[in-house]
């Protein structure tokens, strides 16, 4: 069974400066993906950043970046330039590609981010 | 705005009530996704449809919900006889499914349930 681990209930962070939220996965597949979500307190869930299994390279998207430690299965969100509006809930989420779990994405129990002046 | 919406964005019921809500994706969108988020959780997987297919159930969908695509665009969620356990945030994603990806799910802004 897939399961995904955020250790830090809560992390506060001065704005301007960067910030990284943990992740750590279990899975038995080799093939899979690993995503982060921004949750802002009117509730909907943004897409932030996508890194599969296989891909060589961390991915980054802007200001966030994903740090994809495979033999640790880490991957944690590293936001760079904090900005007032980055303060939300921030989920990791994993989907697998095997034959019948394709088809959900698993998540942790997120990071409560505060960003302060 | 073409991205996913759910309706109603809040509802408050009795206990025992039958509820019904309704998920709008990205119009180009195959794939449609329910998930239920408590409190302080992570959202968990409920189910998932391909067109007008249902392909995957969680252990989390007892008898008493139900979910349809009929056409293979919008989709209901049908919760019976609501119980105070079932109060929660509903939400709904969809997804282009193609070889190779795009995988990212986009996800509609809930809908929260409050069972009194």
């Amino acid at each position: 069974a897939q399961k995904i681990t955020q250790t830090q209930p809560g992390m506060f962070v001065q704005e301007k400066e960067a910030v990284t939220l943990d992740c750590t996965y279990d899975t038995s597949d080799q093939s899979y993906g690993l995503f982060w979500y921004k949750q802002p307190s009117s509730g909907e869930m943004i897409f932030l950043i996508y890194q599969g299994s296989y891909d060589e390279q961390n991915a980054t998207e802007g200001r966030y970046s994903l740090n994809f430690q495979k033999a640790r299965k880490s991957a944690n969100l590293v936001i760079s330039a904090s900005q007032l509006g980055d303060s939300a809930m921030y989920f990791c989420a994993m989907r697998d590609f095997s034959t019948g779990g394709e088809n959900k994405l698993t998540f942790g129990t997120g990071t409560q981010l505060k960003v302060e002046l | 705005d073409t991205g996913v919406s759910q309706d109603p964005r809040h509802k408050i019921t009795k206990r025992g009530q039958n509820v019904t809500f309704r998920c709008d994706p990205i119009s180009e969108h195959n794939r449609l996704y329910w998930y239920r988020q408590t409190l302080g959780q992570g959202p968990e997987f409920l189910t998932y449809f391909q067109n007008e297919a249902q392909l995957e159930k969680s252990r989390l969908l007892s008898d008493r919900f139900s979910a349809e695509r009929p056409k293979g665009s919008f989709s209901t969620l049908e919760i019976q006889r609501t119980e105070q356990g079932d109060s929660a945030m509903y939400l709904c994603a969809s997804s282009l499914a193609l070889a190779g990806g795009p995988w990212d799910q986009y996800f509609g802004p809930g809908t929260r349930l409050l069972v009194l």
